[in-house]
């Protein structure tokens, strides 16, 4: 049962754009959703994470929205840069199940200089 | 920064043969997960400990797959034989402490298996 759906598998963004990244949930026990940017070859990265009893957080040009009815969080990355060129990965836990994490299947991003 | 070491980062290996990869966590973190992310999917948990404890071994192959962390340190995760269906990244996190509600959790670079 996939716990996690993420979507969309790949995306192409120029240069400056906004990337969007979706996630539903199924699990309302969930307490903690992560985004994680990887790299080919390296481990995930922690990228910025939100708790459900916030709607929005914002990292520099990472955000985060949370919708709890709707049980779906997205990330928005803005002023995309060609660097920023990896595979990102939501998440979700509950710390009644120790923390561990239910990843999506990850989303592929290319931004294009 | 302090970082998850984990070793070796590359392993070949023949179908049937045993395989054993290293995890060092963050210094301080008594919380350590062994992952494992099959090529274009996300990662998926294989076991967790608290300390020297195993909290979750549940999605663990025990016939052939087994980890420990004798001194509440370090972990080895072991395939005995490994198959070819093994060939993955390894990835091993940690996390401070299920006893501080500690949510983060930090990932090493991973131990990329191939199986021929």
């Amino acid at each position: 049962q996939q716990q996690v759906k993420q979507s969309p598998q790949s995306l192409i963004v120029q240069k400056g754009g906004i990337s969007i990244i979706n996630c539903a949930y199924e699990n309302t026990a969930f307490d903690y959703f992560p985004w994680y940017q990887q790299f080919p070859g390296k481990g995930p990265a922690l990228l910025i994470a939100i708790r459900p009893d916030v709607s929005e957080k914002k990292e520099g040009r990472f955000t985060i929205s949370f919708n709890k009815s709707a049980k779906q969080f997205s990330l928005h990355i803005m002023d995309s840069q060609p660097g920023d060129s990896a595979t990102y990965f939501c998440a979700a836990s509950r710390q009644t199940a120790g923390n561990k994490l239910t990843f999506g299947g990850g989303t592929r991003v290319l931004v294009k200089p | 920064e302090a970082e998850v070491a984990q070793s070796p980062r590359y392993k070949i290996t023949e179908k049937s043969q045993a395989v054993a990869f290293w995890c060092d966590p963050i210094s301080g973190h008594a919380t350590l997960y062994w992952y494992r992310q099959i090529l274009g999917q996300g990662p998926e948990l294989l076991v967790q400990f608290q300390d020297e404890s195993v909290v979750d071994d549940s999605q663990l192959p025990k016939d052939r797959f087994s980890a420990e962390r004798l001194k509440g340190v370090d972990s080895t995760l072991k395939i005995q034989p490994a198959e070819l269906g093994d060939s993955a990244m390894y990835l091993c996190a940690s996390s401070l402490s299920l006893a501080l509600s500690s949510y983060e959790q930090y990932f090493g670079p991973g131990t990329r298996l191939t199986v021929t």
